[in-house]
């Protein structure tokens, strides 16, 4: 399976631990994204990158979040001191250049409890 | 504030019957005009995708329709089979920038 893929797939976790979540993009693409969705919602932005530097940040993007790309390949989402508002599906894309759009991998559930 | 609103809500279609969902945008610099599709428990995926130098793209059963005038795209889904029952996404970019999307409309097709 060449697609975007993501890990784990399923996270539940206590109110206040960490949790970090993987990303392992479309090979050769040089954007990746994170979007959070929410029941009942679409997809909301939270951080990008190119290659292995982090470019935007949204302000859904509280310091308790923080993103990496280590040498421009996969990419990591930590959350620290997890909170029930968190729960959410974590969902990856990444694209080859903008006018080829951007593809997402089945995303990470994560249940607050 | 929403930069993409996307209508209707939930849309029910008879099998072999025309599906149509409806978006709006405000920020003339959104230049890149995607329909994403998504089954329940999976992540979205790129349906078609418009810019707004065309006025309509085709892609088998789904075409996108473009006013740049009146800042409205639409996505028709041509001969609505059960098998297209899912939700749909529209958004919007400028660039290799992120993504804003629409609210999501719950399409079900009744055979």
């Amino acid at each position: 399976d060449t697609g975007v893929s993501q890990n784990p797939r399923h996270k539940i976790t206590k109110r206040g631990q960490n949790v970090t979540f993987r990303c392992d993009p479309i090979s050769e693409h040089n954007r990746l994204y994170w979007y959070r969705q929410t029941l009942g919602q679409g997809p909301e932005f939270l951080t990008y990158f190119q290659n292995e530097a982090q470019l935007e940040k949204s302000r859904l993007l509280s310091d308790r979040f923080s993103a990496e790309r280590p040498k421009g390949s996969f990419s990591t989402l930590e959350i620290q001191r997890t909170e029930q508002g968190d729960s959410a599906m974590y969902l990856c894309a990444s694209s080859l250049s903008w006018t080829e759009g951007q593809y997402f991998g089945p995303g990470t559930r994560l249940t607050v409890t | 504030q929403q930069q993409v609103k996307q209508s209707p809500q939930s849309l029910i279609v008879q099998k072999g019957g025309i599906s149509i969902i409806n978006c709006a945008y405000e920020n003339t610099a959104f230049d890149y005009f995607p329909w994403y599709q998504q089954f329940p428990g999976k992540g979205p995926a790129l349906l078609i995708a418009i810019r707004p130098d065309v006025s309509e793209k085709k892609e088998g059963r789904f075409t996108i329709s473009f006013n740049k005038s009146a800042k409205q795209f639409s996505l028709h889904i041509m001969d609505s089979q059960p098998g297209d029952s899912a939700t749909y996404f529209c958004a919007a970019s400028t660039g290799a920038n992120n993504l804003f999307f629409g609210t999501g409309t719950r399409l079900t097709v009744i055979p």
